[in-house]
């Protein structure tokens, strides 16, 4: 149990267009889910709190109009890197807090890697 | 501030051999720490937790860690290290401010490196 998937697993987009990584709990839900950027050998840097049914929270230094984040659902967060640019390529890890666990367990899921050219 | 800190970037250990990677931190209150590990282009796999109890916590794949709140330490230990346990290396703390959603704190990650 407890199985955090992401879709697409590797993608690579044009400058300019906007890409959209999934992340679901399969088998719990989970009204919090995190968004994280890893660059190569380095630590998970957190981007944003993803809350269901209400507004991200974002880290400082993250845009928000950049990095486009929905909950709709409380097996579902969604980010989107609008008008994407080279400098956004990266490892995106998401991962989600298992609802009425007493001290708030994390599943991660296994990453996107962004390429843009 | 709450913090996590791994001193040392890379552990290089012989087959055979035990291993340590060292975790050290900086919170509020009373921790929830976590270890996880990662392998090249993967997402993180939970290894072990320590929220109460035994200071001595046993997790996956034989790992082990040691929560020391004197030396605010938590180092994650294996009596018999495998070249497969190569990989990177993750200490966590939960951020314990409310209100924060019980957000993760990190450490920079230690790579670990098992010769034959």
């Amino acid at each position: 149990g407890a199985v955090v998937s992401q879709h697409p697993s590797r993608v690579i987009c044009k400058s300019g267009t906007s890409v959209k990584i999934e992340c679901r709990s399969l088998d719990f839900q989970a009204t919090t889910m995190f968004w994280y950027r890893q660059f190569p050998k380095q630590s998970l840097m957190l981007m944003a709190t993803s809350n269901e049914g209400s507004k991200a929270t974002y880290e400082q230094g993250v845009e928000k109009d950049k990095f486009l984040i929905n909950h709709a659902s409380l097996t579902l967060s969604t980010l989107t890197v609008t008008s994407a640019h080279p400098e956004d390529s990266s490892f995106y890890i998401c991962s989600a807090k298992r609802d009425w666990s007493s001290y708030n367990e994390q599943f991660f899921g296994p990453g996107t890697r962004l390429t843009v050219l | 501030a709450q913090s996590v800190a791994q001193p040392e970037d890379q552990v290089n250990v012989a087959e055979g051999n035990p291993l340590t990677v060292k975790c050290t931190y900086s919170v509020s209150g009373n921790p929830y720490l976590f270890w996880y590990v990662q392998y090249p282009n993967r997402g993180l796999q939970f290894l072990l937790k320590y929220i109460t109890g035994d200071n001595l916590v046993k997790g996956s794949y034989g790992f082990e860690a040691e929560f020391n709140k004197s030396q605010t330490s938590f180092h994650l230990k294996k009596p018999s290290a495998l070249v497969s346990d190569s990989a990177l290396y993750f200490c966590a703390v939960r951020d314990m401010i409310y209100n924060q959603g019980g957000k993760l704190i990190f450490g920079q990650g230690t790579e670990l490196s098992v010769k034959p």
